[in-house]
Protein backbone atom coordinates (compact mmCIF):
# COMPACT_ATOMS: atom_id res chain seq x y z
CA UNK A 1 0.00 0.00 0.00
CA UNK A 2 1.17 3.67 -0.93
CA UNK A 3 1.74 6.23 1.80
CA UNK A 4 -0.68 8.50 -0.12
CA UNK A 5 -3.25 7.19 -1.94
CA UNK A 6 -4.71 9.57 -4.51
CA UNK A 7 -7.53 8.88 -7.42
CA UNK A 8 -5.19 9.32 -11.38
CA UNK A 9 -8.68 10.14 -12.44
CA UNK A 10 -9.10 11.70 -15.25
CA UNK A 11 -11.26 13.86 -14.18
CA UNK A 12 -14.00 16.12 -16.99
CA UNK A 13 -15.88 18.93 -15.41
CA UNK A 14 -17.89 21.69 -17.78
CA UNK A 15 -16.68 25.26 -17.10
CA UNK A 16 -17.65 26.97 -13.73
CA UNK A 17 -18.59 23.78 -12.28
CA UNK A 18 -16.51 22.75 -8.84
CA UNK A 19 -13.74 20.42 -8.64
CA UNK A 20 -13.27 18.19 -6.07
CA UNK A 21 -9.69 16.55 -5.86
CA UNK A 22 -8.87 14.06 -2.54
CA UNK A 23 -5.81 12.24 -0.95
CA UNK A 24 -5.74 9.88 2.04
CA UNK A 25 -2.98 9.15 3.79
CA UNK A 26 -1.43 6.45 6.12
CA UNK A 27 1.58 7.93 8.15
CA UNK A 28 -0.10 10.00 11.02
CA UNK A 29 3.35 12.09 11.59
CA UNK A 30 2.40 14.43 8.16
CA UNK A 31 1.91 17.73 9.44
CA UNK A 32 2.57 19.95 6.21
CA UNK A 33 0.05 18.99 3.51
CA UNK A 34 0.46 20.98 -0.29
CA UNK A 35 -1.47 21.09 -3.33
CA UNK A 36 0.85 21.39 -6.67
CA UNK A 37 -0.74 21.55 -10.26
CA UNK A 38 1.46 20.34 -12.80
CA UNK A 39 0.55 21.36 -16.84
CA UNK A 40 1.80 18.82 -19.70
CA UNK A 41 5.76 18.70 -19.46
CA UNK A 42 6.16 21.61 -17.02
CA UNK A 43 7.40 21.16 -13.49
CA UNK A 44 4.99 20.93 -10.37
CA UNK A 45 3.97 24.27 -9.34
CA UNK A 46 2.57 24.89 -5.72
CA UNK A 47 -0.60 26.01 -5.24
CA UNK A 48 -1.51 25.70 -1.74
CA UNK A 49 -0.11 24.44 1.67
CA UNK A 50 -1.72 23.70 4.76
CA UNK A 51 -0.04 23.22 8.76
CA UNK A 52 -1.76 20.36 10.20
CA UNK A 53 -5.49 20.19 9.81
CA UNK A 54 -8.07 23.13 9.35
CA UNK A 55 -9.20 24.99 6.10
CA UNK A 56 -7.38 27.40 3.88
CA UNK A 57 -9.18 29.64 1.39
CA UNK A 58 -7.14 31.19 -1.84
CA UNK A 59 -8.98 33.06 -4.18
CA UNK A 60 -11.43 30.01 -6.45
CA UNK A 61 -9.13 27.16 -4.17
CA UNK A 62 -9.84 25.92 -0.95
CA UNK A 63 -7.81 23.10 0.74
CA UNK A 64 -8.91 21.12 3.31
CA UNK A 65 -7.23 18.52 5.96
CA UNK A 66 -8.69 15.87 8.24
CA UNK A 67 -6.29 14.92 10.32
CA UNK A 68 -8.06 12.54 11.97
CA UNK A 69 -9.35 10.42 8.81
CA UNK A 70 -6.06 10.99 7.35
CA UNK A 71 -8.05 13.02 4.14
CA UNK A 72 -7.20 15.80 2.38
CA UNK A 73 -8.96 17.64 -0.28
CA UNK A 74 -8.84 20.50 -2.61
CA UNK A 75 -11.82 22.20 -4.13
CA UNK A 76 -12.03 24.67 -7.28
CA UNK A 77 -15.06 27.20 -7.53
CA UNK A 78 -15.89 28.42 -11.35
CA UNK A 79 -13.62 25.96 -12.68
CA UNK A 80 -11.80 27.54 -16.14
CA UNK A 81 -10.06 25.49 -19.22
CA UNK A 82 -6.83 27.27 -17.85
CA UNK A 83 -7.55 25.00 -14.61
CA UNK A 84 -6.71 21.99 -17.16
CA UNK A 85 -3.62 20.21 -15.32
CA UNK A 86 -2.69 17.56 -13.21
CA UNK A 87 -3.09 17.47 -9.22
CA UNK A 88 -0.66 16.58 -6.86
CA UNK A 89 -1.25 16.32 -3.02
CA UNK A 90 1.99 16.26 -1.27
CA UNK A 91 2.96 15.97 2.37
CA UNK A 92 5.61 15.33 4.83
CA UNK A 93 6.31 15.24 8.48
CA UNK A 94 8.07 17.45 10.84
CA UNK A 95 11.39 16.73 11.01
CA UNK A 96 11.33 15.14 7.51
CA UNK A 97 13.06 16.71 4.51
CA UNK A 98 11.46 14.84 2.03
CA UNK A 99 7.85 14.87 0.48
CA UNK A 100 5.65 12.08 -0.77
CA UNK A 101 3.64 12.47 -3.13
CA UNK A 102 -0.09 11.19 -4.74
CA UNK A 103 -0.08 9.82 -8.16
CA UNK A 104 -1.61 12.97 -9.50
CA UNK A 105 -5.02 13.66 -10.77
CA UNK A 106 -5.80 15.10 -14.19
CA UNK A 107 -7.89 17.43 -14.69
CA UNK A 108 -9.97 18.69 -17.78
CA UNK A 109 -12.33 21.51 -17.49
CA UNK A 110 -14.68 21.72 -21.02
CA UNK A 111 -15.49 25.02 -22.33
CA UNK B 1 8.73 30.48 -13.96
CA UNK B 2 9.95 29.36 -10.91
CA UNK B 3 13.56 30.66 -10.89
CA UNK B 4 15.02 27.28 -10.67
CA UNK B 5 16.44 26.34 -14.21
CA UNK B 6 17.31 22.92 -15.21
CA UNK B 7 19.98 21.71 -18.24
CA UNK B 8 19.45 19.97 -20.74
CA UNK B 9 15.93 19.80 -21.25
CA UNK B 10 15.64 16.92 -23.34
CA UNK B 11 18.41 14.11 -23.51
CA UNK B 12 18.48 11.01 -25.43
CA UNK B 13 21.03 8.23 -24.44
CA UNK B 14 21.85 4.45 -24.43
CA UNK B 15 21.53 1.98 -22.30
CA UNK B 16 24.66 1.75 -20.41
CA UNK B 17 25.75 4.86 -20.50
CA UNK B 18 26.29 7.71 -18.21
CA UNK B 19 24.72 11.48 -18.01
CA UNK B 20 24.46 14.48 -15.97
CA UNK B 21 21.46 16.55 -15.17
CA UNK B 22 22.02 20.21 -14.04
CA UNK B 23 20.07 22.61 -11.74
CA UNK B 24 20.48 25.85 -10.86
CA UNK B 25 18.30 26.85 -7.74
CA UNK B 26 16.46 30.27 -7.08
CA UNK B 27 18.82 32.89 -6.31
CA UNK B 28 18.70 32.83 -2.21
CA UNK B 29 17.71 28.98 -2.02
CA UNK B 30 20.33 26.92 0.25
CA UNK B 31 18.22 23.85 -0.30
CA UNK B 32 17.79 21.67 -3.41
CA UNK B 33 15.82 18.48 -4.01
CA UNK B 34 16.84 16.16 -7.25
CA UNK B 35 13.04 13.86 -7.81
CA UNK B 36 12.26 11.15 -10.79
CA UNK B 37 8.79 10.99 -12.25
CA UNK B 38 7.78 8.00 -14.24
CA UNK B 39 4.08 7.13 -15.01
CA UNK B 40 4.64 3.93 -13.13
CA UNK B 41 5.95 5.20 -10.05
CA UNK B 42 4.82 8.99 -10.07
CA UNK B 43 6.97 11.74 -8.75
CA UNK B 44 9.77 10.31 -5.85
CA UNK B 45 11.91 12.20 -4.10
CA UNK B 46 15.58 11.02 -4.85
CA UNK B 47 18.34 13.03 -2.27
CA UNK B 48 18.63 16.51 -0.83
CA UNK B 49 21.31 18.95 -0.84
CA UNK B 50 21.58 21.67 1.77
CA UNK B 51 24.57 24.56 1.35
CA UNK B 52 27.03 21.71 -0.16
CA UNK B 53 26.27 19.24 2.46
CA UNK B 54 24.30 15.57 1.85
CA UNK B 55 21.07 15.99 3.64
CA UNK B 56 18.41 13.06 3.19
CA UNK B 57 18.48 10.31 0.81
CA UNK B 58 15.12 8.61 -0.58
CA UNK B 59 14.41 6.33 -3.32
CA UNK B 60 17.83 6.70 -4.96
CA UNK B 61 19.57 3.64 -6.89
CA UNK B 62 23.74 3.34 -6.37
CA UNK B 63 24.10 3.94 -9.67
CA UNK B 64 22.94 7.75 -9.65
CA UNK B 65 24.96 10.57 -7.48
CA UNK B 66 24.59 14.16 -7.07
CA UNK B 67 26.34 16.83 -5.52
CA UNK B 68 25.62 20.71 -4.88
CA UNK B 69 28.43 22.86 -5.45
CA UNK B 70 30.14 25.94 -3.62
CA UNK B 71 28.12 28.34 -5.94
CA UNK B 72 24.98 26.06 -4.92
CA UNK B 73 24.10 24.75 -8.56
CA UNK B 74 23.59 20.90 -7.98
CA UNK B 75 24.39 18.13 -10.46
CA UNK B 76 22.56 15.16 -10.88
CA UNK B 77 24.44 11.84 -12.43
CA UNK B 78 23.31 9.00 -13.92
CA UNK B 79 25.61 6.27 -14.77
CA UNK B 80 25.35 2.17 -16.08
CA UNK B 81 22.01 3.22 -17.58
CA UNK B 82 18.70 1.14 -18.26
CA UNK B 83 15.48 1.14 -20.40
CA UNK B 84 13.50 1.78 -16.92
CA UNK B 85 15.80 5.06 -15.79
CA UNK B 86 13.72 6.81 -19.00
CA UNK B 87 11.43 9.28 -17.26
CA UNK B 88 11.22 13.19 -15.97
CA UNK B 89 14.12 14.35 -13.61
CA UNK B 90 13.06 17.85 -11.38
CA UNK B 91 14.69 19.46 -9.52
CA UNK B 92 13.45 21.87 -6.62
CA UNK B 93 14.66 24.36 -3.85
CA UNK B 94 13.53 25.51 -1.13
CA UNK B 95 15.58 28.72 1.15
CA UNK B 96 16.11 26.27 4.01
CA UNK B 97 16.24 22.46 4.68
CA UNK B 98 13.29 21.35 6.53
CA UNK B 99 11.38 24.03 4.24
CA UNK B 100 7.58 23.10 3.35
CA UNK B 101 7.51 25.44 0.26
CA UNK B 102 9.73 23.77 -2.72
CA UNK B 103 9.60 25.34 -6.32
CA UNK B 104 10.23 22.78 -9.31
CA UNK B 105 12.22 23.66 -12.04
CA UNK B 106 11.15 22.18 -15.61
CA UNK B 107 12.43 19.27 -15.25
CA UNK B 108 15.09 17.14 -17.49
CA UNK B 109 13.55 14.60 -19.80
CA UNK B 110 15.42 11.81 -20.01
CA UNK B 111 14.87 8.88 -22.52
CA UNK B 112 17.12 5.73 -22.80
CA UNK B 113 17.25 3.74 -25.69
Amino acid sequence: QKEVEQDPGPLSVPEGAIVSLNCTYSNSAFQYFMWYRQYSRKGPELLMYTYSSGNKEDGRFTAQVDKSSKYISLFIRDSQPSDSATYLCAMRAINDYKLSFGAGTTVTVRA
Amino acid sequence: DSGVTQTPKHLITATGQRVTLRCSPRSGDLSVYWYQQSLDQGLQFLIQYYNGEERAKGNILERFSAQQFPDLHSELNLSSLELGDSALYFCASSVRTNQETQYFGPGTRLLVL
